[in-house]
């Protein structure tokens, strides 16, 4: 049974600075692995797919990796902004069927 | 393309009454997942459906919970007799195929409270 941990639970950092997010899944037969972005009360936004063939998948200030072999992934992101307080949500399983984990809830103070 | 459309956003239940949550794909998706995200926890995957199918149902509780994906209209997630536990935000997600590579697009949910 796939299970999916993120940690830290919650970080906050101050404006402009460089943080990883990180994600640990126990079942290294994924076909994806996904970050998402959830606001208070809001829907979900993908923010980067990395398939099981992929290392590593960027969309601008985010970089995201896969080590299938440690069961682990990191999402980066660079020259955090106060928009980017929210919480982000790691995923792994297949199209139809994924694990998600609880989450980080991250904070950017101005 | 509208994306996965799920109404209503917000809906309100007294204990006891039924509760009806629908899920447009995005257009030529006809392949649907239904997850829910109680306080406090992750998404948990409940169902998958293709049109007409229930193709895994492992994530439904075996009571009160239904779902279905007729061949015309919206996926439907029906929760009978509603109690205060079932109060969460419940996602649908749609894909192309089944490949289990492809990706699966989210809604942005319908929030449910049972009061």
């Amino acid at each position: 049974k796939q299970e999916v941990t993120q940690i830290p639970a919650a970080l906050s950092v101050p404006e402009g600075e460089n943080l990883v997010l990180n994600c640990s899944f126990t079942d290294s037969a994924i076909y994806n692995l996904q970050w998402f972005r959830q606001d208070p009360g809001k829907g979900l936004t993908s923010l980067l797919l990395i398939q099981s063939s992929q290392r590593e998948q960027t969309s601008g200030r985010l970089n995201a990796s896969l080590d299938k072999s440690s069961g682990r992934s990191t999402l980066y992101i660079a020259a955090s902004q106060p928009g980017d307080s929210a919480t982000y949500l790691c995923a792994g399983g297949s199209n139809y069927k994924l694990t998600f984990g609880k989450g980080t809830l991250l904070t950017v103070n101005p | 393309n509208a994306g996965v459309m799920q109404n209503p956003r917000h809906l309100v239940r007294r204990r006891g009454q039924e509760a009806r949550l629908r899920c447009s794909p995005m257009k030529g998706h006809s392949h649907v997942y239904w997850y829910r995200q109680l306080p406090e926890e992750g998404l948990k995957f409940m169902v998958y459906l293709q049109k007409e199918n229930i193709i895994d149902e492992s994530g439904m509780p075996k009571e009160r919970f239904s779902a279905e994906f007729p061949k015309e209209g919206p996926s439907i997630l029906r929760i009978q007799q509603v109690v205060r536990g079932d109060s969460a935000a419940y996602f649908c997600a749609s894909s192309p195929s089944r490949d289990r590579g492809t990706e699966a697009f989210f809604g942005q949910g319908t929030r449910l409270t049972v009061v």
